[in-house]
């Protein structure tokens, strides 16, 4: 298995209620990272995980929450939200550990629309 | 200040022609790698092609090959023989390994993107 799966694919969602994104992938990766990407924008880099530890948040404001219970899987827990915070949610794993330069492999993204 | 520059925000290209796509770069880190990656409308982050920042030979994948001048701090992917399939977004990235609370990590930064356009 090579993916990095994300559900849901579009969520929408208004600005009391609380959902969350689920990302998941079973490579043996031990890192995972969520990235916040606006349209026509780069991607940019939320928060990242090593080892089930949250190594980086980027100063991400806490109506972002995100969890790890394990390995091979990530949420994004989404509360109080507003619409600017409308964008893809990009989800992505890399291996880590061993001295070497990986890349990434992502997700297809969640499609956030906050009304 | 900006770590990985494209400075074209679109290119057109007529189909079956080769294009490339321009990308440079800025770090201190000896060891790096160097990606690019191409998003179509649906938003999936597909994976083209890496270069190590050790690698002596330039990258090749295919249709798609990295030109890469070290000196110059440059990247640009090059588009053999475009398909109308290629229209899309092209991100060049870059990674460099962070350590935080003892265990690594890649961060990746990218750069502003090209939107690449083929024409029939």
């Amino acid at each position: 298995d090579t993916e990095v799966t994300q559900t849901p694919k579009h969520l929408v969602m208004g600005m009391t209620n609380k959902k969350s994104l689920k990302c998941e992938q079973h490579m043996g990766h031990r890192a995972m990272y969520w990235y916040k990407q606006k349209a026509k924008k780069p991607p940019e880099l939320m928060f990242v995980y090593s080892y089930e530890k949250l190594s980086i948040n980027e100063s991400v404001p806490s109506r972002f929450s995100p969890e790890c219970p394990n390995s091979s899987l990530l949420n994004l827990h989404l509360h109080a939200l507003q619409p600017e915070d409308s964008a893809l949610y990009l989800c992505a794993s890399s291996q880590e550990g061993t001295g070497a330069i990986y890349g990434y492999t992502f997700g297809s993204g969640t499609r956030l629309t906050v009304v | 200040a900006q770590k990985i520059t494209q400075t074209q925000p679109g290119m057109f290209v007529q189909e079956k022609e080769a294009v490339t796509l321009d990308c440079t770069y800025d770090t201190s880190d000896p060891s790096y790698g160097l990606f690019w990656y191409k998003q179509p409308s649906s938003g999936e982050m597909i994976f083209l092609i890496y270069q190590g920042s050790y690698d002596q030979q330039n990258a090749t994948e295919g249709r798609y090959s990295l030109n890469f001048q070290k000196a110059r701090k440059s990247a640009n992917l090059v588009i053999s023989a475009s398909q109308l399939g290629d229209s899309a977004m092209y991100f060049c990235a870059m990674r460099e390994r962070r350590f935080a609370g003892g265990t690594s990590y890649g961060k990746l930064t990218f750069g502003q993107g090209t939107i690449l356009t083929v024409h029939p």
